[in-house]
């Protein structure tokens, strides 16, 4: 049973828009809620975290929005790149992660 | 900067045979994790050491055992490969500290059973 459901699992974005991928949890004891970013052949890279006790953190032109009651957590893409072009995954946990089934972004030109 | 490396990016072998994924990694970290990556299903946990000599079954652990010998080396057997086992699998590692739970991760391994 996956403990961190993700949606979509793709979509596609023109250049200068917004992406936004959703997550939503299970265990409230998670303490940790990350996203990481993939791209073709390479394994995953931390992106951008979050600690429950914040309810945004923005770094450059990637936010996550957190609602502890809702336990859903989003990752905003501003202004997309082709270069924002990847799989992302949510994840949540602590030292253990459990992951999101990913949701691949293409940004068109 | 962390490095994890893993010993094959594409591996094939025959139904029944025994095979050895191995994992490096460089920056003395305790932690090391093996996961499986399929479609539609994300990153599933295999196998968790969180220091020598030590693991923990993750989420998937059938068919599948772990050694950790050396602190910069987890390895991953499969006793008897299956057709079900083909995947890509990723390995990760990280530093046991209360500050951050970041995980480091491998190119991985893409293993195809036949």
């Amino acid at each position: 049973q996956q403990q961190v459901k993700q949606s979509p699992q793709s979509l596609i974005v023109q250049k200068g828009g917004i992406s936004i991928i959703n997550c939503a949890y299970e265990n409230t004891a998670f303490d940790y809620f990350p996203w990481y970013q993939q791209f073709p052949g390479k394994g995953p890279a931390l992106l951008i975290a979050i600690r429950p006790d914040v309810s945004e953190k923005k770094e450059g032109r990637f936010t996550i929005s957190f609602n502890k009651s809702a336990k859903q957590f989003s990752l905003h893409i501003m202004d997309s790149q082709p270069g924002d072009s990847a799989t992302y995954f949510c994840a949540a946990g602590d030292y253990k992660l459990s992951f999101g089934a990913g949701t691949t972004v293409t940004v068109r030109a | 900067d962390v490095k994890v490396t893993q010993s094959s990016r594409y591996l094939v072998k025959r139904t029944g045979e025994k095979v050895f994924l191995e994992c490096v990694q460089d920056m003395d970290h305790e932690n090391m994790f093996w996961y499986r990556q399929d479609p539609g299903l994300g990153l599933r946990l295999i196998y968790f050491s969180y220091d020598v000599k030590m693991k923990e079954k993750g989420d998937i652990p059938e068919g599948y055992s772990v050694s950790r010998e050396k602190k910069e080396r987890f390895s991953l057997i499969l006793e008897s490969a299956s057709t079900n086992q083909t995947s890509m699998y990723l390995c990760a590692s990280r530093i046991r500290t209360a500050k951050t739970y970041e995980q480091y991760f491998g190119p991985g391994t893409r293993l195809t059973v036949t």
